[in-house]
């Protein structure tokens, strides 16, 4: 198994603050997705990153996939309090398994 | 139709029970998975069905039995769990091949 490492493992700051979360790996992944999951809830798909070195936006959520495709970033400009939430990277290692790390909780306080 | 629907959203059974995790999706996916979350985990795979086969068994417990009766439905059922198994059981399809999974909401399962 290809560990996919997350850090930091909890983040709680003030609403309008920026932030960075990490997912590391020490192997080459063709692909890597970003899910967000809200409690009580399934982690729901926020994006796929595919080639080295590619950003992308979605709103305030910027992620990057870096150019040697281990490792991968996703920042938040001014974090709103409906940011909160477990972020989880994840990929798909041999045909149809999913692995996740292990997660960053966040936690966007008022 | 976009979702993965789960029923029951919670469930409480005891040891000796039977009960049966339900999963439906109408996305037109075939692949269909059961994915196992503790608290303060992330989610673990569990069994993997493709073209309603299952492909995919994590060295899973026999207590816990899939099954996939045609590629829109997956079950889940369970017989003589045990204390531990309590979790969120979530489900997700995705096309085969295609790496984004959508995923359910989850059964939260009690064994008391």
């Amino acid at each position: 198994t290809q560990l996919l490492e997350q850090s930091p493992q909890f983040l709680s700051i003030q609403e309008g603050e920026n932030l960075t979360v990490y997912c590391n790996s020490s192997s080459v992944f063709s692909s890597l997705q970003w899910y967000r999951q809200e409690p009580g809830e399934g982690p729901v798909l926020l994006v796929t990153v595919v080639t080295g070195g590619e950003v992308k936006k979605l709103k305030r959520l910027t992620f990057q996939f870096g150019d040697a495709r281990k490792d991968s970033s996703l920042h938040i400009t001014a974090a709103q309090p409906g940011d909160t939430g477990l972020y989880l990277c994840a990929r798909v290692q041999g045909a149809q398994k999913l692995v996740f790390g292990q997660g960053t909780r966040l936690t966007i306080n008022p | 139709d976009t979702e993965v629907t789960q029923t029951p959203k919670h469930l409480v059974m005891g040891m000796t029970n039977k009960k049966s995790l339900k999963c439906e999706q109408h996305m037109g996916h075939r692949a269909m998975y059961w994915y196992k979350q503790k608290a303060k985990k992330p989610p673990e795979l569990m069994f993997v069905y493709s073209y309603e086969k299952l492909s995919i068994n994590e060295s899973v417990p026999s207590r816990f039995s899939p099954e996939c009766p045609n590629s829109s439905l997956l079950n889940l059922h369970l017989h003589a769990l045990q204390p531990e198994d309590s979790a969120l059981y979530l489900c997700a399809s995705s096309q085969v091949g295609w790496e984004g999974y959508t995923f359910g909401s989850g059964t939260r399962l009690t064994v008391v």
